[in-house]
């Protein structure tokens, strides 16, 4: 079965530094993983995907990932926080990824806080 | 272009009682997705809809239910309200299937049970 870890639940970062959420997951077949952000009491926004192709994918708001085979890592970084990055971020694979219907697994999320 | 809308916003209900919460997708978008969001278990899936029919069911018991109809929109219900049914619930459309395309959510329903 398809699962996601993030490894901390709170990162802290002053604004201008290096942003890095980490993100493992496990999945029985090449997987589909995603980035969503959730700003308070909104619903979740895609950051990025990686489907199959380019292992480096560059979403949103100057965020990118890459995607490693050999470390089953997908991590989220941003050269550049800024003050308004600060929300929860989660992680996601595809239960299904290659089927229709398939659901989105979620990591527990990750709290990014940005201090000026 | 409208994003994925969902009614009401927020909602209060007592135990025992059971509630209908509606999603309307992105036009053109035909696969449904239904999330429940609580902080002691984060994002859990409960249902998709394609179509009209459900591909693809999460462990929830029975009193958790929804359907699609032909113009796309969806509707959960939960029966018999809980406590623990209080959360944030998340609808989902999508293009395509098996995430090619990605999830676009909607702004969700807050639920609470008294």
């Amino acid at each position: 079965a398809q699962s996601v870890t993030q490894l901390g639940s709170h990162v802290s970062v002053s604004e201008g530094a290096l942003v890095l959420l980490r993100c493992n997951y496990s999945s029985s077949v090449p997987p589909y993983l995603f980035w969503y952000v959730q700003y308070p009491n909104q619903g979740l926004q895609l950051l990025l995907k990686y489907t199959t192709g380019a292992t480096l994918v560059k979403g949103i708001n100057g965020f990118e990932a890459e995607f490693k085979k050999s470390e089953t890592s997908f991590h989220l970084t941003k050269p550049s926080a800024h003050m308004s990055d600060a929300a929860e971020y989660f992680c996601a694979v595809s239960d299904l990824p290659h089927q229709a219907g398939t659901a989105l697994i979620f990591g527990k999320g990750t709290t990014l806080s940005v201090s000026s | 272009k409208a994003g994925v809308t969902q009614t009401p916003r927020y909602l209060i209900k007592t135990r025992g009682q059971q509630v209908t919460l509606s999603c309307s997708p992105i036009s053109g978008h035909r696969s449904v997705s239904w999330y429940q969001q609580t902080p002691g278990q984060g994002l859990q899936f409960l249902f998709e809809y394609f179509s009209e029919t459900q591909r693809n069911k999460g462990n929830f018991p029975g009193r958790f239910s929804g359907r699609q109809f032909s113009n796309s929109r969806s509707e959960m219900n939960v029966s018999t309200l809980e406590l623990g049914d209080s959360a944030l619930y998340l609808c989902a459309s999508s293009a395509g299937t098996g995430g090619d395309y990605g999830y676009t959510f909607g702004s969700g329903t807050r639920l609470t049970v008294v």
